[in-house]
């Protein structure tokens, strides 16, 4: 078992640029989530799926940012136009149904300047 | 709205002792706990996962409980060594066992002096 893989693990991009964050689940998990970790405000959830669908999506900052999950293996979130205020860790995590617990990528560290 | 908080945010020990960490949480809708550690500039490793029918869980050094009723959970760690420094996480499940959110409180960061 590979874990919950996440590309890029870092991204420096420029303000206005667009940032497309990759997320491969777990086989077999059928729930996905998006959290951001800033300094300031800790761990955030963003928005999480289950079997694809969006079940939540009230944590999504603005209209730039969107998630996508066309199938069970992968998921995106992506930055449109980026921002220095979107600095931070993205991390994507997974879980099975029934009860069990989540596991975590490693991140994705962005930058913005 | 769920809010988790851990206590103390920062805590120091010596080598050898015996520590506790504390997690409350607001609702008590909360499904199952899990606690993290988290090494700077890492990710999120899973501890310990108590789950809605269970009271604690053990896995080595580590000891957790949690009692829906007052709200609490506790993170216990025994004979404690400086591997042990990190940042520790404690988050609460909302929802059914079908994929609901992890709540996280802000953390504790533990220093283990030699």
């Amino acid at each position: 078992d590979a874990g919950v893989i996440q590309s890029p693990r870092h991204e420096v991009t420029e303000m206005g640029q667009e940032v497309t964050l990759r997320c491969k689940p777990i086989s077999g998990h059928n729930s996905l989530f998006w959290y951001r970790q800033t300094m300031m405000r800790g761990l955030e959830l963003l928005i999480y799926f289950n079997n694809n669908v969006p079940i939540d999506d009230s944590g999504m900052p603005e209209d730039r940012f969107s998630a996508k999950m066309p199938n069970a293996s992968f998921s995106t979130l992506k930055i449109q136009p980026s921002e220095p205020r979107d600095s931070a860790v993205y991390f994507c995590a997974s879980r099975r149904p029934q009860g069990y617990g989540y596991t975590f990528g490693s991140g994705t560290r962005l930058t913005v300047v | 709205k769920q809010e988790v908080t851990q206590i103390p945010a920062a805590l120091s020990v010596p080598e050898g002792e015996n520590l506790v960490l504390n997690c409350s949480f607001t609702d008590s809708a909360i499904y199952n706990l899990q606690w993290f550690r988290q090494d700077p500039g890492k990710g999120l490793t899973s501890l310990l996962l108590i789950q809605s029918s269970q009271r604690e869980q053990t896995s080595g050094r580590l000891n957790a409980s949690l009692d829906k009723s007052s709200g609490r959970s506790t993170l216990y760690i025994a004979a404690s060594q400086p591997g042990d420094s990190a940042t520790y996480l404690c988050a609460g499940i909302e929802g059914d066992n079908q994929g609901g959110k992890l709540i996280f409180g802000q953390g504790t960061e533990l220093s283990v002096k030699p």
